[in-house]
């Protein structure tokens, strides 16, 4: 069971938004950066979020991350079948000095 | 280019011992400008945060006391040593780098992964 909180499964159509949540407490998310990761099917893991709101370079403006207090969001705007994918949120726990994942939300494309 | 390349997956026994590499390119381990981490997901399931390595060491509560993570600067290799296997350790074991020093959370490059089968 996972320490931090996800929607197991989200869809939407092609051109569509959608939001991801992921929610904790005070002791992760509460007083931690969050990122999100991408996971295509068969691949490893990519950065698609960190510092809760902030873009690697090469993501795409249509990828967006907020924070309030213990919950973080993803969002994701102009849909793609291309962005069908497990999402993945992550803090650093202080009272367990370990990162946490959230179990991960199957984002599918309608 | 960062690149990250696991080895040393395969299939043990439970209560057996395995030791993960991860050769690292593009950047320099032994700067400790970045942290890094081990990151694996069992068959079918989520990610699960395992180690990290930057100043200093952590991990997982569920490894904590079987695993090592260690790294050699003169090979610019990552790696975990596995002991005490449990059939629940079984997943795929990524190596990954973190954006800087301390950071096990913003992780920006990832290898392809190496698989860890613990069955009798």
């Amino acid at each position: 069971q996972s320490v931090l909180t996800q929607p197991p499964s989200v869809s939407a159509a092609p051109g569509q938004r959608v939001t991801i949540s992921c929610s904790g407490s005070s002791s992760d998310i509460g007083n931690n950066y969050v990122s999100w990761y991408q996971q295509l099917p068969g691949t490893a893991p990519k950065l698609l979020i960190y510092d809760n709101n902030k873009r690697p370079s090469g993501i795409p403006g249509r990828f967006s991350g907020s924070k309030s207090g213990t919950s973080a969001t993803l969002g994701i705007t102009g849909l793609q079948t291309g962005d069908e994918a497990d999402y993945y949120c992550e803090t650093w726990d202080s009272s367990l000095s370990e990162a946490v994942f959230g179990g991960g939300t199957k984002l599918t494309v309608l | 280019e960062v690149q990250l390349l696991e080895s040393g997956g395969g299939l043990v026994q439970p209560g057996g011992s395995l030791r993960l590499s991860c050769a690292a390119s593009g950047f320099t381990l032994s700067s400790f400008a970045y942290a890094m981490s081990w990151v694996r997901q069992a068959p079918g399931k989520g990610l699960q945060w395992v180690s990290g390595i930057s100043g200093g060491t952590y991990y997982a509560d569920s490894v904590k006391g079987r695993f090592t993570i260690s790294r050699d600067n003169s090979k610019n290799t990552l790696y975990l040593q596995m002991n005490s296997l449990r059939v629940e350790d079984t997943a795929v074991y990524y190596c990954a780098k973190g954006a800087h020093a301390g950071s096990y959370v913003e992780l920006d490059n990832w290898g392809q992964g190496t698989l860890v089968t613990v069955s009798s």
